[in-house]
C-alpha cells in the first residue's frame, strides 16, 4: 500500500539535475511532496491534484500521471540546500468514508559542493 | 516556521508507562494529524482529527488515542508504552479535513527504556 519511491538514494554535484519517482499500486487522488532534513520535521513542497498536472516553484517541479498512478519530482540545477530526504504522500480512502494518509518509502538526496 | 508547536521536545519513559504529547495548530487550522516516525523511516499516519472528531486512523492499536480541543489544539496519548514506541512524534495541522496541505510541528522525541 505504501507508495514506492525510486531511487532510494542519490548523490549529486551542485548544479546537476535529479528526478525522484513515486509509484502507487492504488489509485492516487492527489500527491504531496515533502522534504525532510536530518533531525527536522518534513516541509511541504507542493501538492498535485489532477492527472497530468504539473506544478513547480523555482527549480523544483513535479508531475502527476493519474492513469499510471505515478508522480515525479524534478530538481534542476541542484543546490546544497536541496539535501535531505524526499517523501511523496497520498491519502487512502477507507470504507468508513474517512481516510488515512500514507508517506512513500523516501529518497535520500545529497548534494555535494 | 510553520506556526505549529509541540511539547515537550524530548521525553524519556519506561516500558508500561503512559505519555501525553501536545500540539498547538497553526492559527485558523481546524484539522490536526499525528504521525510516528521511527529512526530512518518515513512518517506513519496515526490518526487525524477534524473539528474535534476522529476523521481517519492508521494501523495503530487502541492504546494510541487522541483528543482535539475547541481551540483546535490536540493531544496524543499512548498507554502501556512499549520499546518500539520510541520514535519522533509529529503533528501536522491543515486548514480543512481530508488531504489538504499539512504543516508540521518540530516533533517530540520519545524514548522508551
Amino acid at each position: 500500500q505504501q507508495p514506492v519511491q525510486s531511487p532510494q538514494a542519490v548523490i549529486l554535484r551542485e548544479g546537476e539535475d535529479a528526478v525522484i519517482n513515486c509509484s502507487s499500486s492504488k489509485a492516487l487522488y492527489s500527491v504531496h511532496w515533502y522534504r525532510q532534513k536530518h533531525g527536522e520535521a518534513p516541509v511541504f513542497l507542493m501538492i498535485l491534484l489532477k492527472g497530468g498536472e504539473q506544478k513547480g516553484h523555482e527549480k523544483i517541479s513535479a508531475s502527476f500521471n493519474e492513469k499510471k498512478q505515478q508522480s515525479s519530482l524534478y530538481l534542476t540545477a541542484s543546490q546544497l540546500s536541496y539535501s535531505g530526504t524526499y517523501f511523496c504522500g497520498t491519502e487512502s480512502l477507507l470504507t468508513s468514508g474517512t481516510y488515512k494518509y500514507i508517506f512513500g518509502t523516501g529518497t535520500r538526496l545529497k548534494v555535494l559542493a | 516556521e510553520t506556526g505549529v508547536t509541540q511539547s515537550p521536545t524530548h521525553l524519556i519513559k519506561t516500558r508500561g508507562q503512559q505519555v501525553t504529547l501536545r500540539c498547538s495548530s497553526q492559527s485558523g487550522h481546524n484539522t490536526v494529524s499525528w504521525y510516528q516516525q521511527a529512526l530512518g523511516q518515513g512518517p506513519q499516519f496515526i490518526f487525524q482529527y477534524y473539528r474535534e472528531e476522529e476523521n481517519g486512523r492508521g494501523n495503530f492499536p487502541p492504546r494510541f488515542s487522541g483528543l482535539q480541543f475547541p481551540n483546535y489544539s490536540s493531544e496524543l496519548n499512548v498507554n502501556a508504552l512499549e520499546l518500539d514506541d520510541s520514535a519522533l512524534y509529529l503533528c501536522a495541522s491543515s486548514l480543512v479535513g481530508g488531504a489538504d496541505t499539512q504543516y508540521f510541528g518540530p516533533g517530540t522525541r520519545l524514548t522508551v527504556l
